[in-house]
């Protein structure tokens, strides 16, 4: 069982450059969730998605962009990344009604030069 | 002023000890808390949550809800150095029920 799958886990990117980081869940959830973490300030919610065709914005949506494909897939794209995009990036699942847990992907480790 | 608010640490603690975690939160709405332990360079995972006032005990983890204080807390009995981690606090409302907000975590040490 793989849980919330996020690719790639590392990359690195000059200012300007765009790119998209995949996740996939494989537990049915209908919400997902797209957080980063920087240091000192915990996780902090960029854009989730309630259900399959929605997505709303959260604390830090500014450069971001997401699509939530179907059921299982959520990406994030950066269109014009900047150096206060660092980060690390976390993708997660929770099931609606429940005890409301969010599962978590591994992560993914962003450096933009 | 910032949804959840913890107490960066790093709190220590000697092996053995009960180690004591606490979080404030704003709207007073909020119904749903989570406690998530995090290690270094991993993904956060999910130890307790709580819904109702008092406390609630699993193992050597205690989660405690005051919503009058808007306060919650987690105590880890006989603390071992595997506990050493950070520990995140969140908080889901029913008017964003799919928001969660965290704090910035509390960094935990156990010192053998």
């Amino acid at each position: 069982n793989a849980g919330v799958t996020q690719t790639p886990k590392f990359q690195v990117l000059k200012t300007g450059q765009s790119m998209t980081l995949q996740c996939a869940q494989d537990m049915n959830h209908n919400s997902m969730y797209w957080y980063r973490q920087d240091p000192g300030m915990g996780l902090r919610l960029i854009y989730y998605s309630a259900s399959e065709g929605t997505t709303d914005k959260g604390e830090v949506p500014n450069g971001y962009n997401v699509s939530r494909l179907n059921k299982r897939e959520f990406s994030l794209r950066l269109e014009s990344a900047a150096p206060s995009q660092t980060s690390v990036y976390f993708c997660a699942s929770s099931s609606t009604g429940g005890t409301g847990e969010l599962f978590f992907g591994e992560g993914s480790r962003l450096t933009v030069l | 002023q910032k949804e959840v608010e913890q107490n960066s640490g790093p709190l220590s603690v000697p092996e053995g000890a009960i180690a004591s975690l606490n979080c404030t939160y704003s709207d007073r709405g909020s119904q749903s808390f989570f406690w998530y332990r995090q290690y270094s360079g991993k993904s956060p995972e999910l130890i307790m949550f709580i819904y109702s006032n008092g406390d609630k005990e699993d193992g050597r983890f205690t989660a405690q809800l005051n919503k009058a204080s808007q306060y919650v807390s987690l105590l880890i009995r006989d603390s071992q150095p595997s506990d050493s981690a950070t520990y995140l606090c969140a908080v889901n409302t029913p008017r964003n029920f799919n928001k969660f907000y965290f704090g910035s975590g509390t960094k935990l040490n156990v010192k053998p």
